[in-house]
Order: C-alpha cells, then structure tokens, then sequence
C-alpha cells in the first residue's frame, strides 16, 4: 500500500524556469511533510517542510504548497538551476497517538534535471 | 564537524554470509533509523530505535537485525534470511525542527551479493 505516491518518475527543465514537483498521499492522519534532495551515491538531504495546518511555506527559491482536502502537496523551485539537478523525495509523518519517533513514509521520488 | 557516518560505502557478499553495516554519528541525536533504496520504491524503513537499548521493527525487518548499545552506534546485519539484500542502504538519525521530525542520513553504503 503506497501511502505517499510520486507519480512522475522524472522532470526535465530548462535552466531559469520554473520546477513543479508533485506528491499524492492517501493517509488523512499525516500532518507533516518534508522534501529530500539526494544526489547519486549519496545520502538525502532536508530541503523544506510544512505542516498540516499550513498551505505554504517558503525558503529561498523553494516553495511548498499543501492541498489538504486534495491530499496534494507540490514543491516549487524558482529560478530552477543545474544544481538542483538531482531526485527529489517527498516524505510524511503523522503524530497521531504521540508518535514522535519519526517514521518517515517516502514517495518513490522524481528525477529532475535542468538544462543550461 | 557532525554527522553520520556510514561504512563501508561498498560492500559484496556472497550467498549465505552475514554482513553488518557501521553506522555512527555525533550528533547527539537520541533517534536512529535504517532505510533501504530500491530502484522506483523510495525509502523504506527497516529498523528505528529512539533510545539506547530499545529499537523497534520498520515496515520490511524480515532477515535484519540491528542493535543499540551506544548513543552513537546503530549497526545493521543483513543475514543470510534476507531473501533479495542487494540494495543501498541507508541509515539516519533525527531532530525535531519547527515541528517536524528531521531525518539527517549518512552517505549510504551498497551492498551487492554475488
């Protein structure tokens, strides 16, 4: 049962524009979401998170929207560069019961590369 | 410098023989997790222990076991039960940021049975 779906498997941009990742969930109890970058042979690195009782939060150039009755969550990246090529993870994490021990469910990832 | 590190990065086996996989980090972080990548299936969780002493099943334990004796220390065991172990292998430890539990993972290390 994939809770945390990633539909498109990868993304191509061009240098400059706009990078829209994507991430489906079905589990109501998540309440808190988070993007991974990871690079080859490398370990994931923590991008951005948001909150369930958020729509949107921002750092920098990365932007994440949050869709609860769509259980749709999207990462933006402007301006995309080369150096966000890479694959990105989304992830949730549900508190309920007063689990805090961070038992992340992932998406499968999308590639993206960006294009000089 | 704090982090995770992960050994050895690359790893072979041969059918039938257990290997373990070091993880240690210096960060001071009480949680720690292994994660297992496939190709197209994400990251999925193996064991996760949030204090010393205790650990607890992920979602695919079948053919793993792990141990925490230290704060620092969260080493897997692939045995020989582990029907399909080639895959990289990833362990992390975790923080609690602006309410969300982050995971910081280590650079992962490949295991490849021949």
């Amino acid at each position: 049962d994939q809770q945390v779906k990633q539909n498109s498997p990868s993304l191509s941009v061009q240098e400059g524009r706009i990078s829209i990742l994507n991430c489906d969930y079905t589990n109501s109890m998540f309440d808190y979401f988070l993007w991974y970058k990871k690079y080859p042979a490398e370990g994931p690195t923590f991008l951005i998170s948001i909150s369930s009782i958020k729509d949107k939060n921002e750092d920098g150039r990365f932007t994440v929207f949050l869709n609860k009755s769509a259980k749709h969550l999207s990462l933006h990246i402007v301006p995309s560069q080369p150096g966000d090529s890479a694959v990105y993870f989304c992830a949730a994490n549900s508190h309920a019961g007063g689990t805090s021990y961070g038992k992340l469910t992932f998406g499968q990832g999308t590639i993206l590369t960006v294009h000089p | 410098d704090g982090g995770i590190t992960q050994s050895p990065k690359y790893l072979f086996r041969k059918e039938g023989q257990n290997v373990t996989l070091s993880c240690e980090q210096n960060l001071n972080h009480d949680a720690m997790y292994w994660y297992r990548q496939d190709p197209g299936q994400g990251l999925r969780l193996i064991y996760y222990s949030q204090i010393v002493n205790d650990f607890q099943k992920g979602d695919i334990a079948e053919g793993y076991s792990v141990s925490r004796e230290k704060k620092e220390s969260f080493p897997l065991t692939v045995t020989s039960a582990q029907k399909n172990p080639t895959a990289f292998y990833l362990c992390a430890s975790s923080i609690w940021y602006s309410g969300a539990n982050v995971l910081t993972f280590g650079a992962g290390s490949r295991l490849t049975v021949l």
